[in-house]
């Protein structure tokens, strides 16, 4: 069974604490994405992952920064939080190649609140 | 003008009504099209692809019309169940293979 894991479905930070969160599959795919989710404006791409070592910023990079050392875990880093990157955090993750357009399989996300 | 658009309702119908949500999108370079669907408080998860020639699973047929750049999604003889938010989801491939969400339409189906 398909299988996208984050490591937090509730977290808490203060201002200025730096933030990591986790992401893992094991479908062994090679995109992986990070979205953020506030009410009235959808879905949103951070970053997304080509494959292991690669990335590509989104439409709302700023602030963030993401890392992919291995296939199977892309993580999502807040370097300094702000109040504003109060949201719920997807990850995604997808198989590329074959005719057919590939879905998208979501973690259940985070809810990250920045105090 | 947003890339993908969507009504966001809310849809408040009775069960057993036909309800037909429709999409938009800016982009002609658009390649794949899908309706995801999102309950409350949980992760979205694929509900179907859309193709070029419509297709039909069930209860729920999707539609494409790439000449005006719409894509629809009807539910016919609604049911309880059905009752979460259904985001329509574009992939164009110029932009990196990025997947662009509209903001999702609320369905309620009511007893």
């Amino acid at each position: 069974d398909v299988k996208v894991t984050q490591s937090s479905r509730y977290l808490v930070k203060r201002t200025g604490e730096k933030v990591f969160l986790e992401c893992v599959q094991d479908m062994d795919h090679e995109n992986m994405f990070w979205y953020r989710q506030d009410p009235g404006l959808g879905l949103r791409l951070i970053y997304f992952s080509y494959d292991v070592k690669m990335k590509e910023k989104g439409d709302i990079p700023e602030g963030y920064s993401v890392s992919r050392e291995k296939k199977e875990r892309f993580s999502l880093i807040l370097e300094s939080a702000s109040t504003n990157q109060t949201s719920m955090y997807l990850c995604a993750s997808r198989k590329v190649g074959g005719p057919l357009p590939y879905e998208q399989y979501f973690g259940p996300g985070t809810r990250l609140t920045v105090t | 003008r947003k890339e993908v658009e969507q009504d966001p309702g809310p849809f408040n119908v009775p069960e057993g009504a036909t309800v037909a949500f429709n999409c938009t999108y800016s982009n002609s370079a658009s390649q794949s099209f899908f309706w995801y669907r999102q309950d409350c408080r949980k992760e979205p998860k694929l509900l179907m692809s859309v193709y070029s020639s419509g297709n039909e699973d069930g209860r729920f047929t999707a539609q494409l019309n790439r000449a005006s750049q719409y894509i629809s999604l009807l539910i016919r003889d609604s049911k309880l169940s059905d009752s979460a938010t259904y985001l329509c989801v574009v992939n164009i491939y110029n932009y990196g293979q990025n997947f662009v969400f509209g903001p999702g339409t609320r369905l309620s189906v009511l007893p």
